[in-house]
């Protein structure tokens, strides 16, 4: 049975500075990895998605990379904001006979505050 | 465009009661979820469907019934609430397989 991990469970930094976020998966035939952010009383956004034929993703200040032999996933997010602030959940797409259904297996988060 | 619309927000049911959480998409998708969760915890899935009029259990299905009529729809529906059914749901949805998940804002349920 897969399980995600995510470490740490609560990160304070202060404005500006650059930041990584870990994950990882204990089944490393993965179909797909995903990042996430969830404000507080509010459903998820998608920030990336990695193929499992990928080794990284970048969307502007964010870059996700993805190491399967290892288990591994880290989140760079640089220049943090206060708008950053937020929970940023792992989640790993199974892979099942070639496909996942989409279904995903979400670690706990990390809570991230950046204060200005 | 909406996205996925969840209803309601809030709910506070008695033990033994039953009721349907509602969720609705507006982008086409084939694929939908719906996923459970608890404070300090992941979410965890309970039941998903691949097209209307098909759907399948996901990690946590007791207690939960589904079904899938129209592609735009996905109602879950607890049938005899229980305390352990206490939590937050979430509804999502995506285009394929591999394509990012699109998340409701989510349906706090309390049971007492």
């Amino acid at each position: 049975k897969q399980e995600v991990t995510q470490i740490p469970a609560a990160l304070s930094v202060p404005e500006g500075e650059n930041l990584v976020l870990n994950c990882s998966f204990t089944d490393s035939a993965i179909y797909n990895l995903q990042w996430f952010r969830q404000d507080p009383g509010k459903g998820l956004t998608s920030l990336l998605l990695i193929q499992s034929s990928q080794r990284e993703q970048t969307s502007g200040r964010l870059n996700a990379s993805l190491d399967k032999s290892s288990g591994r996933s880290t989140l760079y997010i640089a220049a943090s904001q206060p708008g950053d602030s937020a929970t940023y959940l792992c989640a790993v797409g199974n892979n099942a006979g070639g496909t996942s259904y989409g279904k995903l297996t979400f670690g706990q988060g990390t809570i991230l505050t950046v204060h200005p | 465009n909406a996205g996925v619309t969840q209803t309601p927000k809030f709910r506070i049911l008695k033990i033994g009661q039953s009721m349907t959480l509602q969720c609705a998409q507006d982008m086409n998708h084939n694929y939908m979820y719906w996923y459970r969760q608890d404070p300090g915890m992941g979410l965890k899935l309970i039941y998903y469907s691949v097209g209307a009029g098909i759907t399948d259990k996901g990690e946590v299905p007791n207690g939960y019934n589904v079904s899938r009529s129209t592609t735009e729809d996905f109602p879950l529906r607890l049938e005899l609430a229980a305390p352990s059914q206490t939590s937050v749901y979430f509804c999502a949805s995506s285009y394929s397989n591999n394509s990012p998940l699109h998340f409701g804002n989510g349906t706090r349920l309390t049971v007492t």
